[in-house]
């Protein structure tokens, strides 16, 4: 069964750009879950997403939003974008909710100029 | 919210040698404790994990601790290896909750 898949895995960006990120979870599972990922402040919750659904959203600005398709695929936007948003952004998914059982992928590695 | 305290930042060992990582938790509610392994370029991936019905649980090299009333749990590796170097994140995650609160991490770096 493949993995979670995240693309791309590294981009360059520059102050005030936006970017996209996508992620493809294992096949079955339904819950999408977001984290960036920093030295100093470990991993961080973005959002998390189950049919289609933000059920729960971490602490960031509104700048940082996302989204799930019928396929249970996710992608998360970035707009207007500084340079502490540069990180390690990884997806997780899980066969449900609540299960406390995450699935990684490998990140997006995000460097903001 | 729950809030989740790991120690040490970095820990250096022998190859051979045992270690230990601590994890506070705050919220007594909490009943499900993973342990995940990050290694250089990867993403996190689960290695073990223990319910708050259970006090142990080993799988090979590896065992995690409970203790409910002290509120804290912790990874044991034995006879580490170079290839246990990494990044090791614990995390809990409250009854009813849907979203694991993780520590900060800690780099484990085993010398051959």
């Amino acid at each position: 069964k493949a993995g979670v898949t995240q693309t791309p895995r590294y981009l360059i960006k520059t102050r005030g750009q936006q970017v996209t990120l996508s992620c493809s979870p294992i096949s079955g599972h339904r819950s999408v879950s977001w984290y960036q990922q920093t030295p100093g402040q470990g991993l961080q919750f973005l959002f998390e997403y189950f049919s289609e659904t933000q059920r729960n959203k971490g602490n960031f600005p509104g700048r940082f939003s996302g989204r799930q398709f019928s396929n249970s695929r996710s992608e998360m936007n970035v707009s207007t974008l500084e340079l502490g948003d540069s990180a390690l952004y990884l997806c997780a998914s899980s066969p449900d909710r609540g299960t406390g059982e995450l699935f990684f992928g490998e990140g997006s590695r995000l460097t903001v100029l | 919210g729950e809030n989740v305290e790991q120690h040490p930042s970095t820990l250096s060992v022998q190859e051979g040698d045992s270690a230990v990582i601590k994890c506070t938790y705050s919220d007594s509610a909490s009943n499900y404790f993973p342990w995940y392994k990050q290694e250089l370029g990867k993403g996190p991936q689960l290695i073990i994990d223990i319910r708050s019905n259970v006090g142990e649980k080993k799988d090979q090299r590896i065992a995690v601790t409970l203790n409910k009333t002290a509120k804290h749990f912790s990874l044991h590796i034995t006879e580490t290896q170079p290839e246990d170097s990494a990044v090791y994140f614990c995390a809990a995650l409250g009854r009813g909750s849907y979203i694991p609160t993780f520590g900060r991490g800690t780099s484990l770096i085993v010398h051959p």
